[in-house]
């Protein structure tokens, strides 16, 4: 079936570096992704999204870019903080629910 | 800044029980959302709600679970003979305020376990 999906179950990045998050898509069809930080004990916050007739989108701090010929997207977090330590979960939009992956775990060591 | 609030934060209830978990959405907000999360696995969407009917429901929401919007503020999801593998968080959602915004916004959710 259609599935939405995480390549890295846990990151471990240091405080300072880049950070990297991947997600692939089957539905070719999708048009609407998201980027959700879940810290623990707390529910999905919004960080970014992304329309299909992009191919990149920046927050601050956050980068997403979407490859439409592979269904990949990922999320880009510079300069990373331990604050930023959290669950990140990529998301379809179908309008009326999310379709949500599996999650990735980011550590980030002082 | 205006956020989700469910209640309670924590339920514990015997299986076969019924339970009801409540949820305040955005006030302004028109479209109404729950979801659950298995301890350790991804966020499953369940139902949603758009003028007072369902407008999109997963598989699992089977016919033990139900939603109301009692009244103007409230937005609750009924789970009528709980089962063990109800054990779950569940987080309600709301999006679509005057500004025809399509992010959700989710509240902290409510932990429910079945014994």
């Amino acid at each position: 079936g259609e599935s939405v999906g995480l390549h890295l179950p846990t990151l471990s990045v240091q405080e300072g570096d880049n950070s990297i998050i991947n997600c692939a898509y089957s539905n070719s069809a999708s048009d609407y992704f998201i980027w959700y930080k879940q810290e623990s004990g707390k529910g999905p916050q919004f960080i970014i999204d992304i329309r299909s007739n992009m191919d990149k989108r920046q927050g601050q701090r956050v980068t997403v870019l979407l490859n439409k010929t592979v269904k990949h997207l990922s999320l880009q977090i510079a300069a990373t903080q331990p604050g930023d330590s959290a669950v990140y979960f990529c998301a379809e939009d179908a309008g009326n629910m999310l379709t949500f992956g599996g999650g990735t775990r980011l550590m980030v060591k002082p | 800044e205006p956020e989700v609030t469910q209640t309670p934060s924590h339920q514990v209830t015997q299986m076969g029980q019924e339970v009801i978990l409540r949820c305040v959405p955005i006030s302004n907000h028109l479209y109404f959302y729950w979801y659950r999360q298995i301890l350790g696995q991804k966020v499953e969407f369940l139902v949603s709600f758009y003028n007072n009917e369902i407008s999109e429901k997963s598989e699992i929401f089977d016919d033990q679970f139900s939603v109301e919007r009692p009244d103007g503020s409230n937005f609750t999801l009924k789970i009528r003979s709980t089962k063990l593998e109800d054990s779950a968080m569940y987080f309600c959602a709301s999006s679509g305020g005057l500004a025809g915004e399509s992010e959700q916004y989710f509240g902290p959710g409510t932990r429910l376990t079945v014994t």
